[in-house]
């Protein structure tokens, strides 16, 4: 596709469970990026990755969050043991290579809500 | 560490009348700067980006911005305010090829 791509667009999921969402970035982007998005704020980073290896996953807020890219495409973000504070928009985003000098193109995002 | 500051989470203005948002960040290094737009249920959209090149960026939709390094400011800027510029803005900074940092967000109302 001509863009970033994000699957599930929403996902509602019971506390506790498992999920996953899904990143398809734009062809040819070796930058991938992870950020969390609550109502009202601007988006908090989670984890950038460069090719297939995690550049920065500084922003992951606790072990039950995961991310891959095992082979520097497609990208999936892991919950574990969801939690009600985990409700947000999930977004992804990419770039040719590393951030300074290229855009960063955004997918729709995906809104998880834990119930 | 970088990190940015959007001063005001709300701005309104009149339809017609110039835009101020207001920016300012903090970088050890030469930052790279950016405005996002987002519009209700829409992605993000970049306006503009400062990259160490020219200090006044003309953007997308009539925006600019003025990267000012001893106010270690980059605020955005347009003339005349259209009904269609009602949005989140976000002001953003990036260091070396290092991950890019959101400010807040400035929701921006134009008043008709």
């Amino acid at each position: 596709g001509a863009g970033v791509s994000q699957t599930p667009s929403n996902k509602v999921t019971e506390k506790g469970k498992y999920v996953e969402l899904r990143c398809d970035p734009i062809s040819g982007h070796t930058a991938l990026y992870w950020y969390r998005q609550s109502l009202g704020q601007g988006p908090e980073f989670l984890i950038y990755f460069q090719g297939t290896g995690a550049a920065d996953d500084s922003g992951l807020p606790n072990d039950r969050f995961f991310a891959v890219r095992p082979e520097g495409s497609v990208s999936t973000l892991k919950i574990q043991r969801t939690e009600r504070g985990d409700s947000a928009v999930y977004l992804c985003a990419s770039s040719v290579y590393a951030p300074r000098n290229t855009e960063a193109f955004f997918g729709q995002g995906t809104r998880l809500t834990v119930v | 560490a970088q990190s940015v500051t959007q001063l005001d989470s709300h701005v309104s203005v009149s339809e017609g009348t110039p835009v101020l948002l207001r920016c300012n960040y903090s970088s050890s290094y030469s930052p790279s700067l950016f405005w996002y737009v987002q519009h209700p249920n829409k992605g993000l959209q970049l306006l503009l980006k400062y990259t160490s090149a020219a200090t006044l960026v003309k953007g997308i939709n009539g925006f600019e911005a003025e990267f000012k390094k001893s106010e270690t400011s980059f605020h955005l800027t347009k003339p005349s305010a259209h009904m269609s510029d009602a949005a989140e803005y976000f002001c953003v900074v990036s260091e070396g090829d290092d991950k890019i940092i959101f400010g807040k967000g400035t929701r921006l109302h134009i008043l008709p």
